[in-house]
């Protein structure tokens, strides 16, 4: 069974400022790792599937890394924005579907 | 492009009742795939879909079925509804086992 954490569970961030959060798994029996920022009243949306240790991915402002070996995760965001603000959620992919974290809430300060 | 929808966005039952929501796949998409989203909690797998059948299923008792349909789309139903049976349902579709899993906003299901 896979178990996925997610720290920070709530995160005040001041407009502009960069933040982290991260993602751990205590086994690494998944296929890839994938992050969905979910917008209230919108749908889950996938930002980043990451299948390889080292993996790096970025998109705009906002990337991702991966170690497999040590067993975590960690999503960055740089120059945060108001529209940034969001739950950002940690699934890993197995056998059976995805297994999601509780997720980080991401609050965006003016 | 509509993307995964589901229906109804909405839906208040009560207890011993049975219910069916829906889910249409982001076109080009022949897999789907159902979660249960409690409160305070990750969503979490029901079960997969793909050519017409159950491909894989998560630690969720006989009462949770479904359907997919020649077109793609896809039931779930739950019978005997149970008040913790409330909660958000997500419908994600996918080609085939592709790592790329798209959503749609769920249904809330209320069991009073």
């Amino acid at each position: 069974i896979l178990n996925v954490e997610q720290s920070p569970q709530s995160l005040h961030v001041q407009e502009g400022d960069s933040t982290n959060f991260t993602c751990s798994f205590p086994s690494s029996n998944f296929y890839a790792l994938h992050w969905y920022r979910w917008e209230t009243a919108k749908s889950p949306e996938a930002l980043f599937v990451m299948t390889l240790n080292g993996d790096e991915k970025k998109k705009g402002r906002i990337s991702a890394t991966l170690n497999t070996k040590e067993g975590y995760s960690y999503l960055y965001i740089k120059g945060s924005q108001p529209e940034d603000s969001a739950t950002y959620l940690c699934a890993l992919g197995g056998a059976d579907g995805l297994t999601f974290g509780k997720g980080t809430h991401l609050i965006i300060q003016p | 492009d509509a993307g995964v929808t589901q229906s109804p966005t909405h839906l208040i039952k009560t207890r011993g009742q049975q219910v069916t929501l829906r889910c249409s796949p982001k076109s080009g998409h022949d897999t789907v795939s159902w979660y249960q989203q409690a409160l305070g909690q990750g969503p979490q797998f029901i079960f997969q879909y793909y050519e017409e059948e159950e491909r894989q299923r998560g630690n969720f008792p006989d009462r949770f079925s479904g359907h997919q349909f020649p077109n793609y789309s896809s039931e779930l139903n739950v019978n005997a509804l149970l008040l913790g049976d409330s909660a958000l349902y997500l419908c994600a579709s996918s080609l085939g086992r592709g790592l790329w899993a798209f959503f749609g906003q769920g249904t809330r299901l209320t069991v009073v």
